[in-house]
């Protein structure tokens, strides 16, 4: 079991830039998890999907954010346009009725 | 919203028994505890839940308390790699949205 896949595991970009980062879950885990980390804010939770479903985006800080989890296996999370104050580190997460495992997340700069 | 009080940072000797508590004075009846570490620069590291016994694992022991009002993690024999923040979190089950609050930082000294 290779774990959450997240890539990339940097990114560097310049503001205004479409970003893409993507998450591979583990097979088997029915809820996916994006996160966002910043010094200032901590771990916050974006959104989350349910058997492909998104639950609850109501941590999508606004509309340049989005989600999509097109099939069990690959979920994306968009960001455009990408300003500064959206660097931080991304991680993606998933779970089953055992417990949660995260990615090693995806670093984002956007200059 | 996290429905979890930690002391924001603590210090532990290299080898000494590291104990973390954790206040949940809110917990419901299907709650269980959670606990989760972040080394630096890492994804949170799942390392014990239960939902009113004790608990013991390879990486820590959780206890309980009898009312399930508080918690406290064990690290037996606290080595370096240890430094971490560690999460107290509150939570139904495997499929429901993790939220994290602030953790205690644990630095483990030589």
């Amino acid at each position: 079991d290779a774990g959450v896949i997240q890539s990339p595991r940097h990114e560097v970009t310049e503001m205004g830039q479409e970003v893409t980062l993507r998450c591979k879950p583990i097979s088997g885990h029915n809820s996916l998890f994006w996160y966002r980390q910043t010094m200032m804010r901590g771990l916050e939770l974006l959104i989350y999907f349910n058997n492909n479903v998104p639950i609850d985006d109501s941590g999508m800080p606004e509309d340049r954010f989005s989600a999509k989890m097109p099939n069990a296996s690959f979920s994306t999370l968009k960001i455009q346009p990408s300003e500064p104050r959206d660097s931080a580190v991304y991680f993606c997460a998933s779970s089953n009725r055992y417990g949660y495992t995260f990615g090693s997340g995806t670093r984002l700069t956007v200059v | 919203d996290a429905k979890t009080t930690q002391p924001p940072s603590m210090d532990c000797a290299e080898g000494r028994a590291a104990n973390l508590p954790c206040n949940h004075s809110t917990i419901s009846g299907n709650e269980y505890v959670y606990w989760y570490r972040q080394i630096h620069s890492q994804g949170p590291q799942y390392i014990i839940h239960g939902l009113k016994n004790n608990e013991t694992n390879e990486m820590a022991s959780l206890i309980i308390t009898e009312d399930r009002k508080s918690s406290t993690l064990i690290l037996p024999h606290a080595t370096l790699r240890d430094t971490a923040v560690y999460y107290c979190i509150v939570l139904q089950g495997g499929s429901e949205k993790l939220v994290f609050g602030k953790g205690t930082k644990l630095t483990v000294n030589p």
